[in-house]
């Protein structure tokens, strides 16, 4: 079973702060990892996508990708009010259909 | 960017009619959509992989004859809820990705359904 953890939250982040969400796959042969924004009662939205080791970053966003440890974060600088969502992990792995974490729900706090 | 347009946002329904959800990508040719549904504070459950031209894929646990699902072009794929019962309301939520590879999802703005 191809699995994509993330923790649930709520995570509570000042704001102006930097929120850090976290996600770990178990498929070894993924090849794409993509963050999406989801608000209440809304479809998910992309925001990251990045394929390569090291960091990506696209405004306040940076993601994060270790294949070694298995792992992909989204750094969000700078925190506002309406960045509070859920944040959805997703995992492509090689000739597979995308694997979708369970989501973390921020809440950036004023 | 890539657009992928649902229709309609929102409807309601009596119990034992059915109802059909359109999915187009507006700016990109899709090979492949994908349905999900989503209750309140759980997360996505993909329904069913759509391929252009040929049968739908189905997800255990989700019943085919229920859940009709036509992709008749590169640009549209609808999804036929027949015979809907009160246990059916849900959010349901199309995406799409170009034919290349690595593209990412894109989703449409999803369906809420109501059946009453």
């Amino acid at each position: 079973q191809k699995e994509v953890e993330q923790n649930s939250g709520p995570l509570s982040v000042p704001e102006g702060a930097i929120a850090s969400l976290n996600c770990t796959y178990s498929d070894r042969g993924s090849q794409s990892f993509f963050w999406y924004r989801q608000y209440s009662g809304k479809s998910p939205e992309l925001i990251m996508f990045i394929y390569s080791n090291g960091d990506k970053e696209d405004g306040r966003f940076t993601a994060q990708l270790n294949k070694a440890s298995q792992y992909v974060s989204l750094l969000i600088r700078d925190s506002q009010p309406s960045d509070s969502a859920t944040y959805l992990c997703a995992v492509e792995p090689l000739r597979e259909k995308l694997t979708f974490g369970t989501g973390t729900r921020l809440t950036i706090i004023p | 960017g890539a657009v992928v347009s649902q229709h309609p946002s929102r409807v309601i329904c009596k119990s034992g009619t059915s109802v059909k959800i359109e999915c187009r990508s507006l700016d990109f040719q899709a090979t492949t959509m994908f349905w999900y549904r989503q209750f309140p504070k759980q997360s996505l459950m993909l329904m069913a992989t759509s391929n252009e031209g040929s049968k739908a894929t189905y997800e255990q646990g989700v019943e085919k004859d229920k859940f009709l699902i036509n992709h008749a072009s590169l640009t549209l794929s609808t999804l036929t809820v027949t015979s809907a019962h009160p246990e059916d309301s849900s959010f349901y939520i199309c995406s799409a990705k170009a034919t290349e590879y690595n593209s990412p999802l894109h989703f449409g703005n999803g369906t809420r359904l109501t059946v009453t």
